[in-house]
Formats: C-alpha cells, structure tokens, sequence
C-alpha cells in the first residue's frame, strides 16, 4: 500500500530535550516536505527536499533540522524544543515538483512543555 | 516573501446550496494551484487541482477557476452534501522548486 509513515504519533517533550520525528515514504517520491499545522495559520512548510542529500528552507525553519540520507526517509530533528513548537506536525512526498498529488502522513502532535 | 490568501475563514451553506471558496497569490511564477479537503483529526487529502495553462477544471460536484491575470483561483462546490463539511486549503507551488504555500483555511459547515 502507497503511503506515508511518521513515528511517533503523539510525543509530549520538555524544552530542550532534543527529538527526531521519523517520515517515510514507500512511493519513489523524490520531494518530500515537512509542515507544521497551527490553528488559524493553517499549513507552513518548514523544509523541504528535491532529492537525496538536497534540503531547502521552507517559510518556518528556525529551530528545526532535517536531513536526506536516502530516498525514503526525511527526518524532522529539533535540537532544543521550545513551547512554541508546540504544534501537529505533517510529512509530506510527491513524485515531482510544481504537479502531483502530495500525499500527507498521519501527523505527530508534538507538545513542548 | 510570497503569499496566498484565502477567504472566506468560514463559510456555513445549506445543503444543496453551492459554495465558493476563494484564493489569491503573489508569486507570479506560481503555476501549480491544489485544493485539499481536511476532515477532523485527518491528514489533508487532495480534491482538485488546476496547473496555470488552465483556466477551469471540473471532476462531479467540484469545480475550480484560475485567473491567471488576476491572480485568483476559486473552489466551487455545488449540490453540497453534509459530508462536505470540512476545512478546505487552497495552495500555490512552482515548478522550479517544491516550495508551496497554503492558505489558512476554510471551515465549512453544511447545514441540515
């Protein structure tokens, strides 16, 4: 079955602990992105990759590092969270730019206390 | 920086009735504009979507607009169905990059 895995699902952390949120994709995509969802703001890209070991800012990347080792996988890493980045938090790939369904993950809500 | 906005915030329509949700973009270099639908507690799923060489494009129920000149693109929903009711996002992307940028959303409610 095509699609997309974030691990974990739900995580409540405290700042300054550091995290890694996993993302895979099982579909070939070669973009992949990550989104943070807050309520008003709608959907912000925080990263996104055109292809293995190619990363770029999105609009809201403080504080947050990602990295593509392999095709499949695009890591979510926050260093030092902050209560600020409070937020659900979706993964995303597509097969390639500018067209074609993005297919989201299930989302991780992430609580910084 | 670059900028889509998306009006209106909520809308409320009897069922039956038509809805139209708008957007407008600043990145004239945007050429690929998708709509997603998302339920309660769910991921965002693609609806319709409508590349720049296209100024109307129509799957059933769901329509969407593009102008292009003006900077506008619209989701038409008619014969609106109680299953409808969801936060809609429209989003602009270009083919240069992956960068895409969401508007805030619209809760819509269908009423009995």
């Amino acid at each position: 079955e095509a699609q997309v895995t974030q691990n974990p699902r739900y995580l409540i952390t405290v700042t300054g602990k550091k995290l890694t949120v996993t993302c895979s994709q099982n579909m070939n995509h070669e973009y992949m992105s990550w989104y943070r969802q807050d309520p008003g703001l709608g959907l912000r890209q925080i990263y996104y990759s055109m292809n293995v070991e190619v990363t770029d800012k999105g609009d809201v990347p403080e504080g947050y590092k990602v990295s593509r080792k392999e095709k499949r996988n695009f890591p979510l890493i926050l260093e030092s969270p902050s209560p600020n980045q409070t937020s659900l938090y979706f993964c995303a790939s597509r097969h390639r730019a500018g067209g074609g369904e993005q297919y989201f993950g299930p989302g991780t809500r992430l609580t910084v206390t | 920086g670059e900028n889509v906005e998306q009006h209106p915030s909520t809308l409320s329509v009897q069922e039956g009735d038509s809805a139209v949700i708008k957007c407008t973009y600043s990145d004239s270099a945007s050429n690929y504009f998708p709509w997603y639908k998302q339920e309660l507690g769910k991921r965002p799923q693609l609806i319709i979507d409508i590349r720049s060489n296209v100024g109307e494009k129509k799957d059933q129920r769901i329509a969407v607009t593009l102008n292009k000149t003006a900077k506008h693109f619209s989701l038409h929903i008619t014969e609106t169905q109680p299953e409808d009711s969801a936060v809609y996002f429209c989003a602009a992307s270009r083919d240069r990059d992956d960068k895409i940028i969401f508007g805030k959303g619209t809760r819509l409610h269908i009423l009995p």
